[in-house]
């Protein structure tokens, strides 16, 4: 079925590095891709989403990617702060109607 | 901010239980949807509705039963509760201005 892959599952950078986060989808027809934030015991919060007539969209510090062609799409965060650290999810809609997550990665910034 | 809410946000019930878990949006999105997550990060869709009276199974097999009467409102029922059940279940919605998700309820099955 359709599917979205995400890597690394976890990623660990010192303070002020930047970390980017890589996903790839497989149904083409996909034209929505958001990125969430997720802290312990939270729900997932929006962070930035882009749409498949834009290539890369920028919000402060970070930033999405898109490559249809190659269908991945990557998320960037520069200048990390500890409060940064939580678990990172991208997704797509697929089929037009679901929107399905990739696996997840726990990003850790360390001071 | 978003404008879904989910209630409640904690549950401890014995099993065989019936229970409802409430998901409500102001924001007018015609498409919502149930996720169940587990410790341990993954995301699991287990129904989705794309307008009134329309709901259609995810990729993950459930138990549960959806229904959707009005398009603010996507409850989730689960007719006899098992310790199976325990679990978080998170509420999302998605529309023109992105797709939101609730706090999630946190379920647990004794």
């Amino acid at each position: 079925g359709e599917n979205v892959e995400q890597h690394p599952s976890t990623l660990s950078v010192q303070e002020g590095d930047s970390a980017v986060i890589k996903c790839t989808y497989s149904d083409s027809a996909s034209n929505y891709f958001p990125w969430y934030k997720q802290e312990l015991g939270k729900g997932p919060q929006l962070i930035i989403d882009i749409r498949s007539n834009v290539g890369e969209k920028k919000d402060q510090r970070i930033a999405v990617t898109l490559n249809k062609t190659a269908k991945h799409f990557s998320l960037h965060i520069t200048e990390t702060q500890p409060e940064d650290s939580a678990v990172y999810f991208c997704a797509a809609i697929v089929n037009t109607d679901k929107l399905i997550f990739g696996t997840g990665t726990r990003l850790q910034v360390f001071p | 901010e978003a404008d879904i809410y989910q209630t409640p946000r904690y549950l401890v019930i014995g099993t065989g239980k019936k229970i409802t878990l409430e998901c409500s949006q102001t924001m007018g999105h015609d498409k919502m949807y149930w996720y169940q997550q587990d410790p341990g990060m993954e995301l699991h869709l287990i129904h989705y509705s794309y307008g009134v009276n329309s709901t259609e199974k995810g990729d993950l097999s459930s138990e549960s039963t959806v229904s959707r009467i009005r398009t603010e409102h996507f409850p989730l029922t689960l007719e006899s509760a098992r310790p199976s059940h325990t679990s978080q279940y998170l509420c999302a919605s998605s529309g023109g201005q992105g797709s939101f998700f609730g706090s999630g309820t946190q379920l647990s099955v004794l």
